[in-house]
């Protein structure tokens, strides 16, 4: 994940909004994809952009900007069932075909 | 939903043995993969699988070998195991959409 870069740790308050940052550089941007994880399980999918713009889903959206290689997790109304790891992943068809990149991923504590 | 398996949850192994990492997907998909994850270095890609008898090395395959023997099987080999290999293994499956995970192997090696 050397050209994916997220924020390491974030706290923030039940209820409140969080914003989590996602930059990265490709050759051959093909898509950019937002996990969750809990600890001791299994990534599982939240969101995928390709188109620039704004994707809504429930209380969790993402944005991508592909000129600026930029995307965000915008996490509304937080849950402590909301505490886990944020994976940030572009699909980069010059390196890897179909395959995915990963960041390092955000580690998000909800406090109460 | 698709489901994927991992053969064990856990696993200790000893330096040196030979270790074999199962993998296996209920849906049709034609790519596989298989990561290992580290605090601080999140996942990476060990190899990658297109198609039956087809592997490509991702960025660490150092130490590790693949077999995909049917579609629906994905095994990760530590021909000869070593401590740094201790790690978390995840294999996923996925197509154009997402990738889809399996719950993850913890492997150490003493």
């Amino acid at each position: 994940g050397q050209n994916i870069d997220q924020p390491t740790e974030m706290t923030a308050t039940e209820g409140a909004i969080v914003q989590i940052n996602c930059t990265y550089q490709t050759s051959g941007f093909n898509g950019l994809f937002w996990y969750q994880q809990h600890a001791g399980e299994a990534p599982t999918f939240l969101s995928y952009n390709v188109l620039d713009g704004l994707e809504e889903k429930g209380r969790f959206s993402s944005f991508l900007s592909r000129s600026k290689g930029y995307s965000y997790l915008l996490l509304k109304e937080l849950q402590m069932k909301d505490s886990a790891s944020y994976l940030c992943a572009v699909r980069d068809t010059a390196r890897y075909g179909q395959n995915f990149v990963f960041g390092p991923g955000t580690r998000l504590s909800v406090l109460p | 939903d698709v489901k994927v398996t991992q053969s064990s949850r856990y696993l200790v192994k000893r330096t040196g043995e030979k270790v074999f990492l199962e993998c296996v997907q209920d849906m049709d998909h034609e790519n596989m993969f298989w990561y290992r994850q580290d605090p601080g270095l999140g996942l990476r890609l060990i190899y990658f699988s297109y198609d039956v008898k087809m592997k490509e090395k991702g960025d660490i395959p150092e130490g590790y070998s693949v077999s995909r023997e049917k579609k629906e099987r994905f095994s990760l080999i530590l021909e000869s195991a070593s401590t740094n290999q201790t790690s978390m293994y995840l294999c996923a499956c996925g197509g154009w959409a997402e990738a889809f995970f399996g719950q993850g192997t913890r492997l150490t090696v003493v």
